[in-house]
């Protein structure tokens, strides 16, 4: 079954620590693997896309990292702030037909200070 | 640019009644989708257009659910009869393409209650 599953559900951590975010995928054949960012009631935004060839990928604080041989990405957030409080979601594109894309659950994480 | 734009952002209505979503793409982007977003099953593509002409519509849920791109810039989901089960969050997002190289833009959401 194509899927992606995210760990954990829900984070809490101080302002100014570090976080990783797990996301495991069972897209196949597999295309890229994208992050998005989800303020409470707001749209998805795109974080990061990386290709099955990519195993890092930046974008300011945020860094994430792909094993596509393990279908495995993370995503670190690194000095973490207050507006970082939000759903991560992982999502795993097919590669051909409609190239459709499989959503993660997310995790919601919160930013204290 | 405005981005995706979507409206209403909150829609109430009753059980039975018909309920029109609007969309409106980024200029110049020849993709458009709509998902739909629930606690239970998180993002769902439920159909997507490519010049206007849908391309994948293998997410609608059932024949209660209808969409039409009548132009380059205007989409309208459409749901009748509605039910609660069809309480989400209606996201609209565009792209250039559907490949790797390209970003989808998603809109604010309409947040519809069905009572």
């Amino acid at each position: 079954k194509n899927q992606v599953e995210q760990s954990p559900q829900s984070l809490i951590i101080l302002e100014g620590k570090n976080c990783t975010l797990q996301c495991n995928y069972t897209v196949s054949p597999f295309s890229n693997l994208r992050w998005y960012k989800q303020d409470t009631g707001r749209g998805p935004v795109s974080l990061t896309i990386m290709t099955f060839s990519e195993n890092t990928k930046s974008n300011g604080r945020y860094t994430a990292t792909l094993d596509a041989d393990t279908k495995q990405s993370s995503l670190h957030i690194t000095a973490s702030q207050l507006s970082d409080s939000a759903s991560y979601i992982c999502v795993a594109q097919f590669s051909g037909g409609y190239n459709k894309l499989i959503f993660g659950a997310g995790t919601r994480l919160a930013v204290h200070p | 640019d405005a981005g995706v734009i979507q409206s209403p952002r909150h829609e109430v209505t009753e059980m039975g009644q018909e309920v029109t979503l609007r969309c409106k793409p980024i200029s110049g982007h020849d993709y458009l989708f709509w998902y739909r977003q629930t606690m239970m099953r998180g993002l769902e593509l439920l159909i997507y257009f490519n010049n206007n002409v849908p391309i994948d519509d293998s997410g609608m849920p059932e024949d209660r659910f209808s969409a039409k791109m009548p132009n380059a810039s205007f989409s309208t989901l459409k749901i009748q009869p509605s039910e609660p089960r069809d309480s989400a969050v209606y996201f609209c997002a565009s792209s250039l393409g559907t490949s790797s190289s390209y970003e989808q833009y998603f809109g604010p959401g309409t947040r519809l209650t069905v009572t």
